[in-house]
C-alpha cells in the first residue's frame, strides 16, 4: 500500500524494556521525522532524518535511538523504556525539507509503558 | 524560543455555527504558520498555511490571516459541520538555512453536536 505506514499500532510494555517502532513510507521521501503527542505539550519533535545515514535530535531526543539504513525505512527505538515514554509517536516523511509543502503522518502507534 | 499558543479546549459547538480557534506564536524571525487537522484514529493533515504577513490560507471551508502585528493565525469556519469533530494543531516553521521543523502548539479539541 502507498503511504506512510506505523507498526505496531498499540504497543504495552514493561519499563526497562527495549522497544522499536516502525514507520516505512513508499514515497521515496528524503525527509523522515518522529514526533511525540502529549496531552499538555502538543507534538514534539524527538529525532529527524534528512536522508538515509543522516540523522539528527529534535527537541526531545534523550533515552530514543533512531537509525536510516534505507530511505524508506525510520526505526525509532526504545532502549530502556520508561513510564513517561508513555505517549502517542507519529512518524512523518516530507520530499521537502521546508515544511511548506506540508507534512505526512502516519496514524501514530499508542505505547503504554508499566 | 519560537513557540506557539493555542486556546484551551475543549470546544463544543452545535452544527452551523461559527467557529473561532484562537492561535497566537513568538518568534525570533519571520515564520511560516500552518493549521494541521488531526481526525479520530488519525494522523494530522495540513488544512492551510501563510508564508507571510496578511496572507490568508483556506481550504475545506476553514481560513486564517497571518496577522504581524498583533503575532496571531486564528482559524475560523463560518458554518461547522458534525464532521469538522478533530483536533486542531496550529504551528509554526522559521527558515534557517534549509534546517526548517514544525514547532506545534497543544492542540484544540473540536466536537461538533447535531
Amino acid at each position: 500500500d502507498a503511504g506512510i505506514t506505523q507498526s505496531p499500532r498499540y504497543k504495552i510494555t514493561e519499563t526497562g524494556r527495549q522497544v522499536t517502532l516502525m514507520c516505512h513510507q513508499t514515497w521515496s521521501h528524503s525527509y523522515m521525522f518522529w514526533y511525540r503527542q502529549d496531552l499538555g505539550h502538543g507534538l514534539r519533535l524527538i529525532y529527524y532524518s534528512a536522508a538515509a545515514d543522516i540523522t539528527d535530535k529534535g527537541e526531545v531526543p534523550d533515552g530514543y535511538v533512531v537509525s536510516r539504513s534505507k530511505t524508506e525505512n525510520f526505526p525509532l527505538t526504545l532502549e530502556s523504556a520508561t513510564r513517561s515514554q508513555t505517549s502517542v509517536y507519529f512518524c512523518a516523511s516530507s520530499g521537502q525539507g521546508s515544511p511548506y509543502y506540508g507534512y505526512t503522518f502516519g496514524s501514530g502507534t499508542r505505547l503504554t509503558v508499566v | 524560543g519560537d513557540s506557539v499558543t493555542q486556546m484551551e479546549g475543549p470546544v463544543t459547538l452545535s452544527e452551523e455555527a461559527f467557529l473561532t480557534i484562537n492561535c497566537t506564536y513568538t518568534a525570533t524571525g519571520y515564520p511560516s504558520l500552518f493549521w494541521y487537522v488531526q481526525y479520530p484514529g488519525e494522523g494530522l493533515q495540513l488544512l492551510l498555511k501563510a508564508t507571510k504577513a496578511d496572507d490568508k490560507g483556506s481550504n475545506k471551508g476553514f481560513e486564517a490571516t497571518y496577522r504581524k502585528e498583533t503575532t496571531s493565525f486564528h482559524l475560523e469556519k463560518g458554518s461547522v459541520q458534525v464532521s469538522d469533530s478533530a483536533v486542531y494543531f496550529c504551528a509554526l516553521s522559521i527558515s534557517n538555512f534549509g534546517n526548517e521543523k514544525l514547532t506545534f502548539g497543544t492542540g484544540t479539541r473540536l466536537t461538533i453536536i447535531p
